[in-house]
């Protein structure tokens, strides 16, 4: 059971938009620990998506976009692309575990 | 460019140790943090602990600590991630990845290895 709560799936036509939220509690996202965002396709390495909530790395498509609000944390990809299809995973720390790293369990994404 | 090279794919019995290496290059290596994380095969991320290289602070998961141990060579410019007394449960592909540290509340992993595959069997 992930201390950060995810859909295990999502999906949505090309050109839709899709949010995948990660739901914590107030000892993570509630806080103050900002979220980040990776995303990962098969047998390959996760890359960081989304930093400090909202930010994201050079050459990440502004398609994606991160926010946060209460204990909760969104993910949101507007104009999906097939490229898109991947698993996508939050992450943030929690002070009941004395500022340890938490996942949450991941999002596949798919693009009809 | 900023780099971490894992080693090499590992095989260990149950009950055996093993450890795996991280090595950094492109960056001040005791500037930034290193993470480990973990994955098994078909599930999702693991945070499994982390090293202050500059001044050797760590901290575990308490899902493998009392069999984890982190260390670092910071002439070799070297994270380490030993873990002791293997399970089935712990065959994953092993991630080290760099710490971009912004506030004690805002650091995020920018930089990852190419993963290690640790099979207990």
């Amino acid at each position: 059971q992930s201390v950060l709560t995810q859909p295990p799936s999502v999906s949505g036509a090309p050109g839709q938009r899709v949010t995948i939220t990660c739901k914590g509690s107030t000892s993570n996202i509630g806080a103050g620990y900002d979220v980040h965002w990776y995303q990962q396709f098969p047998g390959r390495v996760p890359k960081l998506l989304v930093h400090g909530n909202t930010n994201r790395p050079s050459g990440v498509p502004d398609r994606f976009s991160g926010s946060t609000s209460g204990t909760s944390a969104s993910l949101v990809i507007s104009g999906l692309q097939a490229e898109d299809e991947a698993h996508y995973y939050c992450q943030s720390y929690d002070t009941s575990l004395s500022g340890s790293g938490v996942f949450g369990g991941g999002t596949k994404l798919t693009v009809l | 460019q900023v780099q971490l090279v894992q080693s090499g794919a590992e095989v260990k019995k149950p009950g055996a140790s093993v450890k795996i290496s991280c090595k950094a290059s492109g960056y001040t290596f005791t500037r930034y943090s290193i993470h480990w994380v973990r994955q098994a095969p078909g599930q999702g991320l693991e945070w499994v602990g982390w090293i202050n290289t500059g001044n050797d602070d760590r901290k575990y998961s308490q899902n493998v600590e009392g069999r984890v141990t982190i260390t670092r060579d910071t002439v070799a410019r070297t994270a380490y991630l030993e873990l002791k007394s293997l399970r089935s449960e712990d065959a994953a592909v092993y991630y080290c990845a760099r710490d971009n540290y912004v506030a004690y509340y805002y650091h995020y992993m920018d930089v990852w290895g190419e993963g290690t595959t640790v099979t207990v069997s």
